[in-house]
C-alpha cells in the first residue's frame, strides 16, 4: 500500500529565508507525487505535480521540488519565504488510471516577520 | 471558470442525528470525489464517483455514510445517524477525467466543516 510520510508538523521560517518542505513516500512502482497548500478555511491547491522526466519541478508560487527516487522522497523548497505562503502544505502519492491519492498529514508552515 | 461549490460551510448537529453535504464540480469534470479530513491529518479518500457510477468507495462506512451523484452533476455526502467521530471537513473535489494524468488534476472545493456533539 502506498504511503506519505511528512516528518514535520510544524515549522517557522523567517520572511525571507528559504524553506525546505521534507516529504518520503512509499510506492512499489513510479509514483505520481504532488504538493498542495492549504489556508485556513479553504480546499487544496495543487503547487505541482511529478509524473516523469525531469526530476526538478516547478510550480506555483515560486516553489519547487526535487524527486529523488533512491531516497524516496519529494521535498518541496521555495528560495525566500513570504508571509502569505504561511500555510498548511500536503504531499501526495499516487498513480495513473483509475486511483485515488494518499496524502501526508501535513506540515504547518508559520511565517515569523 | 467557476470552482467546486460545497454548501453548507459549517454544520453542528447532535450525536445520532443525520446530516447531508452539496458539492456541484467543475462544468464538464466527470470525475467527482468526497475526501474526510479530520483535525490535524490530511485527506482521506471517502468515494469516487466517475460520471454516476462509483469507482471507488473501499473506504466509505457503508453503515452510516451514503453518497450519490444521480444524473452525473452534482453529488449529495449523507451521514446518518452521526458518531463523534465523524467530526470533520468533508471536501469535495472534481477532475476533468479519472487518475492524475498531466491534464487532469483534483479541483477542491473549500469543504463543509462537521461537528458533532
Amino acid at each position: 500500500a502506498q504511503s506519505v510520510t511528512q516528518p514535520d508538523i510544524h515549522i517557522t521560517v523567517s520572511e525571507g529565508a528559504s524553506l525546505e518542505l521534507r516529504c518520503n513516500y512509499s510506492y512499489g512502482a513510479t509514483p505520481y507525487l504532488f504538493w498542495y497548500v492549504q489556508s485556513p478555511g479553504q480546499g487544496l491547491q495543487l503547487l505541482l505535480k511529478y509524473f516523469s522526466g525531469d526530476t526538478l519541478v516547478q510550480g506555483i508560487k515560486g516553489f519547487e521540488a526535487e524527486f529523488k527516487r533512491s531516497q524516496s522522497s519529494f521535498n518541496l523548497r521555495k528560495p525566500s519565504v513570504h508571509w502569505s505562503d504561511a500555510a498548511e502544505y500536503f504531499c501526495a502519492v499516487g498513480d495513473s488510471g483509475y486511483s485515488t491519492l494518499t496524502f501526508g498529514k501535513g506540515t504547518m508552515l508559520l511565517v515569523s516577520p | 471558470e467557476a470552482g467546486v461549490a460545497q454548501s453548507p460551510r459549517y454544520k453542528i448537529i447532535e450525536k445520532r442525528q443525520s446530516v447531508a453535504f452539496w458539492c456541484n464540480p467543475i462544468s464538464g469534470h466527470a470525475t467527482l470525489y468526497w475526501y474526510q479530513q479530520i483535525l490535524g491529518q490530511g485527506p482521506k479518500l471517502l468515494i469516487q464517483f466517475q460520471n454516476n457510477g462509483v469507482v471507488d468507495d473501499s473506504q466509505l462506512p457503508k453503515d452510516r455514510f451514503s453518497a450519490e451523484r444521480l444524473k452525473g452533476v452534482d453529488s449529495t455526502l449523507k451521514i446518518q445517524p452521526a458518531k463523534l467521530e465523524d467530526s470533520a471537513v468533508y471536501l469535495c473535489a472534481s477532475s476533468l477525467k479519472p487518475g492524475q494524468g498531466g491534464n487532469s488534476p483534483l479541483h477542491f472545493g473549500n469543504g463543509t466543516r462537521l461537528t458533532v456533539t
